[in-house]
């Protein structure tokens, strides 16, 4: 089974709202990571976690703010979005983070909409 | 210099051909190397990775590697209308820490 859940499936929040999103694994994993994807561009890598430490945090603003609470779960909490930050977000993981990367498992994604 | 390359298409192939998708990298310390598929709207889904240089096949798909060439292709054979969707090439590169990156995808369109 390689499958990654991730809800809400769709959110539409204002720029002044909180607002958190969620994903769940339960192969295993000990890596997780989150990604942004526009229209028409490949998914941009924002976050990694291994054995639920932060291991990358690609210069993504602060706005964005991740937390994983345990190996099978990963959040992503919102604050003060602007209306470019509309996208597709994904959640994927992997056995491991290392050298040799393992292959990546992706959710279906979160669609969000700041207005 | 972009770190994975590949031909944004659109490919259209006649449906039972066979597709060849190319993806081109830099960092000459790659080591794995990931294709996707992704339909409109949907998320990637994972269908070939490849670690060696030479050939993996998996049903109608198979990938190629030649790191020497920093090079790595995609083959979909007798292909279906259902083939039909963007396919990304993901390459892992090391610099603070591993990561893959990813080509900004190849569109490909199966027509009947």
């Amino acid at each position: 089974d390689t499958e990654v859940t991730q809800t809400p499936k769709h959110l539409v929040m204002g720029m002044t709202n909180k607002k958190s999103l969620k994903c769940e694994q339960h192969m295993g994993h000990r890596a997780m990571y989150w990604y942004k994807q526009k229209a028409k561009k490949p998914p941009e890598l924002m976050f990694v976690y291994s054995y639920e430490k932060l291991s990358i945090n690609e210069s993504v603003p602060s706005r964005f703010s991740p937390e994983c609470p345990n190996s099978s779960l990963l959040n992503l909490h919102l604050h003060a979005l602007q209306p470019e930050d509309s996208a597709l977000y994904l959640c994927a993981s992997s056995q491991e983070a290392g050298l040799a990367n393992y292959e990546q498992y992706f959710g279906p994604g979160t669609r969000l909409t700041v207005t | 210099q972009k770190e994975v390359e590949q031909n944004s298409g659109p490919l259209s192939v006649p449906e039972g051909a066979i597709a060849s998708l190319n993806c081109t990298y830099s960092d000459r310390g790659s080591q794995s190397f990931f294709w996707y598929r992704q339909y409109s709207g949907k998320s990637p889904e994972l269908i070939m990775s490849i670690y060696s240089n030479g050939d993996k096949e998996d049903g109608r798909f198979t990938a190629q590697l030649n790191k020497a060439s920093q090079y790595v292709s995609l083959l979909i054979r007798d292909s279906q209308p259902s083939d039909s969707a963007t396919y990304l090439c993901a390459v892992n590169v090391y610099s603070s820490a591993s990561k893959i990156i990813f080509g900004s995808g190849t569109r490909l369109s199966i027509r009947p």
